[in-house]
C-alpha cells in the first residue's frame, strides 16, 4: 500500500533553517509528481511546492527563494529545505503524492510540525 | 488568483440526515475540483475528484456535483464517522492549488 512518512519537524528560531524529509513506498516513485502542503489554524491548507519526476520545481510566492524541494529517486524520497524561516511559516507540513492526471493529492503523510519562534 | 469560498463554516447535523456543503470559486473552474475529509489529528483524505468522481474506497453516500463556479458535496445519510472538516480544492495556474477554508460538520 502507498505510504508517505515525514520526518524532520521541530522548533527553530526566526531566520533559521530546517529540512523535512518524506520517505515513500508502495508505488512507482518516478511516475508521480510530489508536493508539500502546509496547514495552519489561521490560513488553512496551502500548497507550498511541487517537484516533477524530471526535477522541475515550482513554489508558492511566499516561500520562493527560501524553500527548496528535491527528490531522490534511489531512496524514493522527497525533501523540503527551509531557510530564512519566518514566524508565519509555522505549520504542519504534509508530504503528498501529486496526481496530475486528476489534479489532486491522492495520498498524504501524517504531517510534520514546524514551529518558528524565538 | 483563484479563491474558493466554502459555506457554511460549521454545520450542525444529526446522524442519518442528508448534508450538502457548498464551494464557490472566484473564477470558472475549467478542470479539476476535488473534496477532502479531515478528522482531528489526521491528514486530509481524498473523497471526490474531477467534481463528481469518488476516490478509491469512498462510500457511495458521498457525491459531488456542480459546474462553473458553484460546487457541492452531498452526504446522503450522515454516519458517525463522517463528522469531520471538509475542504474543496481547485487546481489552477496561480496559485497552483487553492483550498477552501473548510466546513466543519458537527453533531
Amino acid at each position: 500500500q502507498v505510504q508517505l512518512v515525514e520526518s524532520g519537524g521541530g522548533l527553530v528560531k526566526p531566520g533559521g533553517s530546517l529540512r523535512l524529509s518524506c520517505a515513500t513506498s508502495g508505488f512507482i516513485f518516478s511516475d508521480y509528481y510530489m508536493s508539500w502542503v502546509r496547514q495552519t489554524p489561521g490560513k488553512g491548507l496551502e500548497w507550498v511546492a511541487y517537484i516533477t519526476a524530471w526535477n522541475y520545481t515550482r513554489y508558492v510566492d511566499s516561500v520562493q527563494g527560501r524553500f527548496t524541494i528535491s527528490r531522490d529517486s534511489a531512496k524514493k524520497s522527497v525533501s523540503l529545505q527551509m531557510n530564512s524561516l519566518r514566524v508565519e511559516d509555522t505549520a504542519v507540513y504534509y508530504c503528498a503524492r501529486d496526481d496530475i492526471k486528476r489534479g489532486v493529492f491522492d495520498y498524504w503523510g501524517q504531517g510534520a510540525l514546524v514551529t518558528v519562534s524565538s | 488568483e483563484a479563491v474558493l469560498t466554502q459555506s457554511p463554516a460549521t454545520l450542525y447535523v444529526s446522524p442519518g440526515e442528508r448534508v450538502t456543503l457548498s464551494c464557490r470559486a472566484s473564477q470558472r473552474v475549467s478542470g479539476f475540483l476535488a473534496w477532502y475529509q479531515q478528522k482531528p489529528g489526521q491528514a486530509p483524505r481524498l473523497l471526490i475528484y474531477d467534481t463528481s468522481n469518488r476516490a478509491t474506497g469512498i462510500p457511495a453516500r458521498f457525491s459531488g456535483g456542480g459546474s462553473g463556479t458553484d460546487f457541492t458535496l452531498t452526504i446522503s445519510s450522515l454516519e458517525s464517522e463522517d463528522f469531520a472538516v471538509y475542504y474543496c480544492q481547485q487546481r489552477s495556474n496561480r496559485p497552483r492549488d487553492a483550498f477552501g477554508q473548510g466546513t466543519k460538520v458537527e453533531i
